[in-house]
């Protein structure tokens, strides 16, 4: 099992330009989440998906898009990238529930210049 | 709203010292708490969770729901220890709330 993986693992932009980060997972759970890590803030949540077809933005969704394709992948969308959102990217997928552990991607490391 | 405060973004021990993380969460109703770590140039990974009781490590937390706590103890640090943890509490709309983190440094 590769668990979750996420592509790419970096990644340049120009401000303005649009890109996906891709994200799949192989165990077969229900929810995923998209969270942005940067120094001094900590995790913060994007967006989320709790099931296949369902998505609820988090606690910073303002730029982000996303599409939970099927119940393995769960896409972010930038569609203006801007500086603000440079940052380190990670995905992870859980079984579901309040009590369910989160299983992390390695992370794309975004720089918007 | 929930919230988890780490009050301490550093935290340096020297190898065979006690270790405390202090994490204190607001949240209404009955919250489950979480302990994630992330290892140099490896990716975030649950250490512990507060409904599990267990100790992973050498490393235990309690729940103290008088005090809204959840602080990560271990008796005696070791280098390999070092690292980046992250308390995180997740309520009833199931979304995992992070602090933001407190690195810890064991020195030899």
């Amino acid at each position: 099992n590769a668990g979750v993986t996420q592509t790419p693992k970096f990644q340049v932009l120009k401000t303005g330009q649009s890109m996906t980060l891709q994200c799949a997972q192989d165990m077969n759970h229900n929810s995923m989440y998209w969270y942005r890590q940067d120094p001094g803030m900590g995790l913060r949540l994007i967006y989320y998906s709790a099931s296949e077809g369902t998505t609820d933005k988090g606690e910073v969704p303002n730029g982000y898009n996303v599409s939970r394709l099927n119940k393995r992948e769960f896409s972010l969308r930038l569609e203006s990238a801007a500086p603000s959102q440079t940052s380190v990217y990670f995905c992870a997928s859980s079984e579901g529930g309040s009590n369910s552990p989160l299983h992390f991607g390695n992370g794309t490391r975004l720089t918007v210049t | 709203a929930q919230r988890v405060t780490q009050p301490e973004k550093l935290l340096s021990v020297f190898k065979g010292a006690p270790v405390e993380l202090k994490c204190n969460y607001s949240y209404s109703g009955s919250p489950e708490l979480f302990w994630y770590v992330q290892y140099s140039r490896q990716r975030l990974q649950l250490l512990l969770r507060h409904i599990s009781r267990e100790s992973i490590k050498g490393f235990t937390a309690d729940l103290n729901k008088g005090e809204t706590s959840f602080h990560l103890k271990k008796p005696f640090a070791q280098e390999e220890d070092s690292a980046m943890y992250y308390c995180a509490l997740t309520g009833s709309n199931y979304k995992l709330t992070f602090g933001k983190g407190t690195l810890l440094t064991v020195n030899p």
